[in-house]
């Protein structure tokens, strides 16, 4: 069964970029069909997509954050990776990612809290 | 893009039903099968209960059921039961690759 982990700093500046990378067990990104994806949520409030990237390198981005996003994958490493520029507090929340075998997001990471602050 | 329109609560005392509903436009909900339901405890990540409308994954309890009717997707939570009290949230396909979601409900078993 797949498993995802996400990594990466608790605590970004104002202004920065945030990094974050979803390491995948239990099989290949490049080996499947798969869609992979990036989902947030502030602290006490509901979901907002991110974006997709397939293993390809094709990605697809939420239009209200497509000028800050980029999702790359390095299939070397079975591993994709967010970053998100020009950070203010609102985007203080947990960040997941996900697969997504069609329309739908199947498996889960724990998801990572990231915190925007100076 | 627009996040789909839930209520913000539901209720229902164990053993009854209680429906949720997830409304959009012909641009998501109503364009497409491809809406999805997930169930969220606290502290946990979300988890896939329904897709394609009224699919289940494999181990999901057949009490959940979903349907569309036009722009609007139900969820259906049938012989209701304390571990269902949870967060509630919709996903739609939006077309051109992108989704959305809904903003959440959060079912009490009274």
């Amino acid at each position: 069964q797949l498993q995802l982990q996400e990594s990466g700093p608790g605590l970004v500046k104002p202004s920065e970029t945030l990094s974050l990378t979803c390491t995948v067990s239990g099989g290949s990104i490049s080996g499947s069909s798969y869609y992979w994806g990036w989902i947030r949520q502030p602290p006490g409030k509901g979901l907002e997509w991110i974006g997709n990237i397939y293993y390809s390198g094709d990605s697809y981005y939420n239009p209200s954050l497509k000028s800050r996003v980029t999702i790359s994958v390095d299939t070397s490493k079975n591993q994709f990776s967010l970053k998100l520029s020009s950070v203010t507090a609102t985007d203080t929340a947990v960040y997941y990612c996900a697969t997504l075998p069609a329309a739908h997001f199947d498996f889960w990471g724990q998801g990572t809290l990231v915190s925007v602050s100076s | 893009q627009s996040a789909l329109t839930q209520p913000p609560s539901a209720s229902g005392s164990p053993g009854q039903s209680v429906t949720i509903s997830c409304t959009g436009s012909s641009s998501d909900v109503g364009g497409y099968d491809y809406v999805s339901w997930y169930q969220q405890h606290p502290g946990k990540a979300p988890k896939l209960i329904i897709y394609e409308v009224g699919k289940r994954p494999s181990g999901v309890p057949d009490r959940f059921s979903g349907s569309k009717s036009g722009n609007t997707a139900s969820l259906t939570v049938s012989g209701l039961q304390a571990e269902d009290e949870a967060d509630y949230y919709c996903s739609s396909y939006a077309g051109s690759k992108n989704r959305v979601f809904g903003g959440g409900t959060k079912l009490t078993v009274l």
